[in-house]
């Protein structure tokens, strides 16, 4: 079936622009995460909701980021203000329930010039 | 969550047993060991994990150790496809967050 789609792939902006990046999780996954990857390091985690809420969000760095799910499935991520130091690889991951794993889109890869 | 110890890098020849071991000295007794891998340019793929006893599926098996302070994710039969970074993570089983935190791993080479 189909996986975590995340999009754009990629995306170049300009320092102090907003960036707005998508993740479609599997199909009936109740719980949605957004993490961050810097180069050589494991994923960071940002935020994660059940259902629309979002049950933890202490991972976000700042005020500059927020996210949304306001249907309970597709989840935005955005970021106002960007820096360079934004530059990452953002994942977005699902899972169905209980203790179930956690399934990975592929990334967006942020590259703030 | 406790933390996770694992060495930055192994090598293996194809077709060998690949063995790589994670400490977790300080684990609780409701706190699962979870092992996923990241392949270049890919998310994280969930391999496999347990609670105290040997696990084993189509991808690999777990060994933990009678203490639970350490265990050892093996891949049978490493093909070149299996270099990737390996994480071991160890999280609590149940409660209402539920959050995997993610170390450096092991990057592990399959050479041929």
């Amino acid at each position: 079936g189909a996986g975590v789609s995340q999009t754009p792939s990629n995306k170049v902006t300009e320092k102090g622009k907003y960036v707005e990046l998508r993740c479609d999780p599997i199909s009936g996954h109740t719980a949605l995460y957004w993490y961050r990857q810097s180069l050589g390091q494991g994923p960071e985690f940002l935020i994660y909701f059940q259902g629309t809420g979002a049950a933890d969000d202490s991972g976000l760095p700042n005020d500059r980021f927020f996210a949304v799910r306001p249907e309970g499935s597709v989840s935005t991520l955005k970021i106002q203000r960007t820096e360079r130091g934004d530059s990452a690889v953002y994942l977005c991951a699902s899972r169905r329930d209980g203790n179930s794993p956690l399934h990975f889109g592929n990334g967006t890869r942020l590259t703030v010039t | 969550d406790a933390k996770t110890t694992q060495p930055p890098s192994m090598d293996c020849a194809e077709g060998r047993a690949a063995n790589l071991p994670c400490n977790h000295s300080t684990i609780s007794g409701n706190e699962y060991v979870y092992w996923y891998r990241q392949i270049h340019s890919q998310g994280p793929q969930y391999i496999i994990h347990g609670l105290k006893n040997n696990e084993t599926n189509e991808m690999a098996s777990l060994i933990i150790t009678e203490d639970r302070k350490s265990s050892t994710l093996i891949l049978p039969h490493a093909t070149l496809r299996d270099t990737a970074v390996y994480y071991c993570i160890v999280r609590v089983s149940g409660g209402s967050n539920y959050k995997l935190t993610f170390g450096k791993g092991t990057l592990l080479t399959v050479n041929p």
